[in-house]
């Protein structure tokens, strides 16, 4: 079965740091683009960033450049989003997604989501 | 504020046919192609639509993309009850060199 797994979300004071994880299993994780989305409860969703298979290209929206930092381990099936500095504006619900074969954004596998809060 | 505009809801009864709108510019829509997303209550988002109008498999052809120029919209043929979900747009901007996502509209099945 194709899935996502993430974990490491937690209660975080302003300032502070967190990674998190995304396990894939039931797919040749390192032929695809990896995303990650976040979602304060109730509210839309919005794009932190992605990462490309191979790792090489990675971009991150402006909102978090410099503090959240995306990454992968191909050899253990699972993506990474380092948390520093982080804001109480980062409390939300953070998705990781597969984007689909032959494509880079097209998200086809997300996972349940993993619940960050930021607060003092 | 989302960098592409949607409508916050939308209604139709069951059977009818609804459209959501997307509207952006030369940077995303209208130099690349269109995502929509279905929200259903407490999950993960689906993805319904993906190079403006393909259709993942299992989708069914009731859910149809259409894009001209910088904007998009979705159609929902013979609603029912389960469509009921919030609906997202999305697409790459090439001046923001990131995935922009709309605001999303709730659609209500009457």
């Amino acid at each position: 079965e194709v899935q996502l797994v993430e974990s490491g979300g937690g209660l975080v004071q302003p300032g502070g740091s967190l990674r998190l994880y995304c396990a894939a299993s039931g797919f040749t994780f390192s032929t695809y683009w990896m995303h990650w989305v976040r979602q304060v409860p109730g509210k839309g969703l919005v794009w932190v960033s992605r990462i490309s298979s191979d790792e090489r290209i990675s971009s991150h929206a402006d909102s978090v450049k410099g503090r959240l930092t995306i990454s992968r381990d191909n050899a253990k099936n699972t993506l990474y989003l380092q948390m520093d500095s982080l804001k109480v504006e980062d409390t939300a619900v953070y998705y990781c997604a597969r984007a689909a074969s032959g494509t880079r954004n097209s998200l086809d596998v997300w996972g349940q989501g993993t619940m960050v809060t930021v607060s003092s | 504020q989302s960098v592409l505009t949607q409508p916050p809801s939308a209604s139709g009864t069951p059977g009818q046919r609804v459209t959501i709108s997307c509207s952006g510019s030369s940077s995303n829509i209208g130099s690349n192609s269109v995502i929509w997303y279905q929200q259903l209550p407490g999950a993960a988002p689906k993805l319904l639509i993906y190079r403006s109008n393909q259709r993942p498999s299992g989708v069914p052809d009731r859910f149809s993309g259409s894009k001209s120029g910088t904007s998009a919209s979705l159609a929902i043929s013979g609603l029912q009850s389960a469509d009921e979900a919030d609906y997202y747009c999305a697409a790459w901007d090439d001046s923001l060199n990131g995935v922009v996502f709309g605001g999303g509209t709730k659609l209500t099945v009457l």
